[in-house]
């Protein structure tokens, strides 16, 4: 089965400052990729995904995020934060040809105002 | 439409019990899956669901199990209840193809004692 990586456990920043959270995978075959987003005491919400096509994919909220295929990675970016972007993220990995939707252990973001 | 619906929203247990947890989907989705989430873990995988048949399963002991309905609505069981067990268990929806969004519900916390 896949399985994601995400490397930063907790980031720290103040606002206006530039986001870029790390997501690598390891699968062989095709993959669609997505981003979730956890803010304080809600349900789990797509940030954006991407299945094919242009590599950089644009979500909510200003975020993107950029697919290279050689280095199996997914990162997700932000050019300024907010303080309201204060939650958890967690990348996910699904196989193009099954259900089975793997999820990195999440990184926590807290926005300093 | 209704979002994805877990009960109970709490249980505490204690070590040995088994326990039962129940998810009603969005209507219309046939896919299932659950996931277990405890802090600094992320999601683990736990299976997947579609039309009644588990297709995908993570690696978890046999205690924990599942089953899904004709009405696509799922159970998932966990027998013998360890201190590990303690987590919030999600269950999350999708129509059924593998490009598409998952929907999460609010989850089922766990505590055993």
């Amino acid at each position: 089965a896949q399985s994601v990586s995400q490397h930063n456990h907790h980031v720290i920043l103040s606002e206006a400052a530039s986001l870029e959270l790390g997501c690598n995978y390891s699968y062989g075959g095709t993959v669609n990729l997505f981003w979730y987003v956890q803010y304080p005491g809600q349900h789990l919400q797509l940030l954006l995904k991407y299945f094919s096509g242009d590599p950089l994919v644009k979500g909510i909220k200003g975020f993107e995020a950029e697919f290279i295929k050689s280095k199996f990675s997914f990162n997700l970016r932000k050019p300024s934060v907010q303080w309201s972007d204060t939650a958890e993220y967690f990348c996910a990995v699904n196989p193009y040809n099954n259900n089975d939707m793997r999820f990195g252990a999440g990184t926590r973001l807290t926005v300093k105002p | 439409k209704a979002g994805v619906t877990q009960t109970p929203r709490y249980l505490i247990k204690t070590r040995g019990q088994q326990v039962t947890l129940s998810c009603s989907p969005i209507s219309g989705h046939r896919s299932v899956s659950w996931y277990q989430q405890t802090p600094g873990q992320g999601l683990q995988f736990l299976f997947e669901y579609f039309s009644e048949t588990q297709r995908n399963k993570g690696n978890f002991p046999g205690r924990f199990s599942g089953r899904q309905f004709s009405n696509s609505r799922s159970e998932m069981n966990v027998s013998t209840l360890e201190l590990g067990d303690s987590a919030l268990y999600l269950c999350a929806s999708r129509p059924g193809a593998t490009n598409e969004k998952l929907f999460f519900g609010s989850g089922t916390q766990l505590s055993v004692l």
